[in-house]
């Protein structure tokens, strides 16, 4: 299996841009999950899915933020209009319904100036 | 108070030394437990999941002690390649789909 995908790996925008994330999980694993991670607060959960159903998104900062899943294979987070703040990288993980352990995606580093 | 916590470090030790990490979780009704490894500009890895019982794969031995809600994991004869973050991850019981990462502990194996 080629793991969780992401794209793009690295991403670079002007603030007030629209950004999209983009995951392609585990064929067959039933959960989703995006994480964003700074060096001030460390790996945040952002929202994670069950089912491609959004099951907590009480990490999503603001409004700014949302997330769709709309079939198993695919999920974007977006992040319209950006900030400079939301420089991190985020990731994005998936596992099966039985197991526990999640399996990251390699991550998209974004930079907004 | 964070939900799980974890001295951030740097331990720096030399090649050999055995080193040891803990992390406390404030959820008492925490279920299940995990030691995550992340390497520089990398993403999150499964290294072990902890047991009540403990457990111990190689040079790694993870111990859970519930009644005090902390979570340890002990590197002996650490190798320049166990330089890394070290993540404690905690699952609760409610909520079970969702993982709690703690910051990190960083280690740095030195020749």
């Amino acid at each position: 299996d080629a793991g969780v995908i992401q794209s793009p790996r690295h991403e670079v925008t002007e603030m007030g841009q629209e950004v999209t994330l983009r995951c392609k999980p585990i064929s067959g694993h039933d959960y989703l999950f995006w994480y964003r991670q700074t060096m001030m607060r460390g790996l945040e959960l952002l929202i994670y899915f069950n089912n491609n159903v959004p099951i907590d998104d009480s990490g999503m900062p603001e409004d700014r933020f949302s997330a769709k899943m709309p079939n198993a294979s695919f999920s974007t987070l977006k992040i319209q209009p950006s900030e400079p703040r939301d420089s991190a990288v985020y990731f994005c993980a998936s596992r099966p319904g039985t197991v526990r352990e999640q399996y990251f995606g390699p991550g998209t580093r974004l930079t907004v100036t | 108070r964070k939900e799980v916590e974890q001295d951030p470090g740097p331990f720096n030790v030399p090649e050999g030394a055995t080193v040891a990490f803990n992390c406390t979780y404030s959820n008492s009704a925490s279920q299940s437990f995990f030691w995550y490894r992340q390497d520089c500009r990398k993403e999150p890895k499964l290294l072990m999941s902890v047991y009540s019982s403990g457990n111990e794969d190689g040079r790694f031995t993870a111990q859970l002690n519930r009644a005090s809600q902390y979570i340890s994991l002990l590197i002996r004869d650490s190798k320049l390649s166990d330089s890394a973050t070290y993540l404690c991850v905690v699952n609760a019981a409610t909520n079970a789909g969702k993982s709690t990462f703690g910051d990190g502990t960083t280690l740095t194996v030195k020749p």
